[in-house]
């Protein structure tokens, strides 16, 4: 069965500071690999996915991610943070099973960020 | 397009009670999903329908049934409410094409007393 780590409950950065938030996944095959993003009291909108081909990814709001199949991770980045983007982060993995997609999501990391 | 919707948005229960969170999606997907969400938990499935007339369980089951009632709505019900099951619960749509994106409702936010 896959299986998500996210290392990290909290992060805290200055606003226009890098980036960097930790995945790692547990899967036997190629792995489909996504990015959620939720702002409080909303539901999870995709940042990013990873299915084949370049391993770095561009997703929405100015991210990318890059999926390293040696040490099993998909870290997100961002270049220079806005104050906009304090939320809730998940990285999921998905398996199709049969006819349906099945994703496990990780626990969430929550990003704070400081003026 | 108005893409997941679910209702309703709040809801108090005691224990013992019964209720019915519903979900639509407008998109044709196939899939459809209901989580929950707990604080340092993530989301955890409780059952999906892969397509019309089929549903499966998920990670966390016991407590719900589900119904796909129509391609467009999947709903989820709690026969006896436990305070175990306060959370906040999202459903979610996908279609097994190359995107495989799930799109999310805004949640439904369930205290039982």
């Amino acid at each position: 069965a896959q299986s998500v780590t996210q290392p990290d409950i909290h992060i805290t950065v200055s606003e226009g500071a890098s980036l960097e938030l930790r995945c790692n996944y547990s899967y036997g095959a190629t792995p489909y690999l996504f990015w959620y993003v939720q702002s409080p009291g909303q539901g999870l909108q995709l940042l990013l996915k990873y299915f084949s081909g370049d391993t770095l990814v561009q997703g929405i709001k100015g991210f990318e991610a890059e999926f390293k199949r040696s040490q099993s991770s998909f870290n997100l980045r961002k270049p220079s943070v806005h104050w906009s983007d304090a939320a809730e982060y998940f990285c999921a993995v998905g398996a199709q099973t049969g006819g349906s997609y099945i994703p496990t999501f990780g626990r969430g990391t929550s990003l704070i960020v400081h003026p | 397009n108005a893409g997941v919707t679910q209702t309703p948005k709040f809801q108090v229960l005691k224990t013992g009670q019964s209720m019915t969170l519903q979900c639509a999606q407008d998109m044709n997907h196939n899939s459809m999903y209901w989580y929950r969400q707990d604080p340092g938990m993530g989301l955890r499935l409780i059952y999906y329908s892969a397509s019309e007339g089929t549903t499966d369980k998920g990670e966390v089951p016991n407590g719900y049934n589900v119904s796909r009632l129509n391609k467009r709505e999947f709903s989820l019900r709690l026969e006896s409410a436990a305070p175990s099951q306060t959370s906040v619960y999202f459903c979610a749509s996908s279609e097994l094409d190359s995107s495989y994106e799930q799109y999310f409702g805004p949640g439904t936010r369930l205290t039982v007393t």
